[in-house]
């Protein structure tokens, strides 16, 4: 079925260093969501994408939708070691969401 | 405070034996979701309810059937639960066409 590339699948960095990852998709998506799942829970949304080129921020975290709605990018500013587990984009269509693979994010202190 | 419940956090069932998840919400969307999500992967939707109408995914097996008897509550029931089936469920709501929220899903061994 249809899906999101997501990249990179699994990241390791040092505590504080700023990270960063992407989505891309050959299908148009009118809204576009990064969410965040830690082990034994559900996803938590982190920031909901409407516009095109729009360009977000919630704390540390920013995100962008890019201006052909096909792809968007995550920042993670100044890591600590809560933001370790797994990013999940998804692009929002007809109630339904599609999701890239998802990227592990691993933090040494 | 938590607003997509989901009941049990863990369930371990009997190969074949049915078994019933829930799922509660007190936000009042009107669209319910029920996904699989298996180790290391993207949840896999398996049908969600738009108000009271059922929308099936094509790939969802027969063995998976759901229950909306009202807006705040969804069930997802396997009928013959196989070991393939062992997984973290997931539900989420929306009010369409808004993001959706999860809950912290149930995770189902299969002995």
């Amino acid at each position: 079925g249809q899906q999101l590339n997501q990249s990179p699948q699994s990241m390791f960095i040092q505590e504080g260093e700023d990270v960063s990852m992407n989505c891309t998709s050959s299908s148009i998506f009118n809204t576009w969501l990064w969410y965040k799942q830690d082990p034994g829970e559900g996803p938590v949304l982190l920031i909901a994408l409407y516009k095109a080129g729009e360009l977000t921020s919630n704390g540390r975290l920013t995100a962008q939708f890019g201006i052909t709605r096909k792809d968007s990018f995550l920042k993670i500013s100044a890591s600590i070691p809560s933001d370790v587990g797994i990013y999940f984009c998804a692009g929002l269509g007809a109630q339904k969401l599609v999701f890239g693979q998802g990227t592990r994010l691993t933090i040494n202190p | 405070d938590a607003m997509v419940i989901q009941n049990p956090r863990y369930q371990v069932t009997q190969f074949g034996k049915p078994v019933t998840l829930s799922c509660s919400q007190t936000l009042n969307h009107n669209v319910m979701y029920w996904y699989q999500q298996k180790s290391s992967q993207a949840p896999k939707l398996l049908f969600h309810y738009y108000d009271k109408d059922f929308n099936n995914e094509a790939d969802t097996p027969d063995n998976f059937q759901s229950r909306r008897p009202n807006t705040s509550f969804c069930f997802l029931d396997i009928r013959s639960p196989g070991l393939g089936d062992a997984a973290m469920y997931l539900c989420a709501t929306s009010s369409s066409p808004r993001p959706q929220h999860f809950g912290d899903g149930t995770r189902l061994s299969i002995l």
